[in-house]
């Protein structure tokens, strides 16, 4: 089946600094990806919609100057946390459409802001 | 408001047994509703997607109902194994491609 990568799965910085966050369809191409945070024990949320081509949409409530989102190209998404504090401390997971009406959705990154 | 509902207490079940959790949402008109599961510090990974015109659906051990009068879904794990373990989450899709809207997810615990 298709295959949707994460790099890297975990990543521990400073407060203040910023990270990047990449996610790739391997064996496929998609036009849209979007961007899910999972805190612990609780549910998936979406963030944004990556679209290759043009600006990502943002859901209600999430800060596009924070969390910054370019579609580089039809298989890859990356996905910034901006001056990152603990509160972004999160599982930060991506998807990918692919064939129907499925998803495929990465392994996730680990994020701990300290 | 909008909400999709899926018990939060952990469901344990002795191996062998059937499995049913529920899926119930509000103020959602879902063309597809599906069903995934993750496994912790994992992504979901899809398992069973139901159309809004289906009321079944199976695979292998597992079967999905939709009854969208109800507005709920139930997802059956059958002759339950102890790998059956692990939070099973449905998500409500409005159109075909758009975004996934996620339950809260029940985790399963089989027992041996």
């Amino acid at each position: 089946g298709a295959v949707v990568s994460q790099h890297p799965s975990r990543v521990i910085c400073k407060s203040g600094t910023s990270v990047k966050i990449e996610c790739r369809s391997l064996d496929f191409q998609a036009t849209t990806m979007f961007w899910y945070r999972q805190f612990p024990k609780q549910s998936l949320m979406l963030m944004a919609t990556s679209n290759e081509g043009s600006k990502a949409t943002y859901e209600q409530g999430v800060e596009k100057d924070k969390f910054l989102i370019n579609h580089a190209s039809l298989t890859l998404s990356t996905l910034t946390v901006t001056s990152a504090h603990p509160e972004d401390s999160s599982f930060y997971i991506c998807s990918a459409p692919g064939a129907g009406e499925t998803q495929y959705f990465g392994p996730g990154t680990r994020l701990l802001v300290l | 408001s909008q909400k999709i509902e899926q018990n939060s207490e952990a469901l344990n079940i002795q191996e062998g047994k059937t499995a049913t959790l529920t899926c119930n949402y509000t103020n959602y008109s879902p063309a597809y509703l599906q069903w995934y599961r993750q496994d912790p510090g994992r992504g979901p990974v899809f398992l069973l997607l139901i159309r809004e015109n289906e009321k079944e659906k199976r695979k292998e051990r597992l079967k999905v109902t939709f009854d969208t009068t109800l507005k709920q879904s139930l997802f059956h794990i059958t002759a339950s194994q102890p790998a059956d373990s692990a939070t099973y989450l449905c998500a409500l899709e409005e159109a075909a491609g758009n975004k996934l809207t996620f339950g809260g997810g029940t985790r399963v615990l089989v027992k041996p």
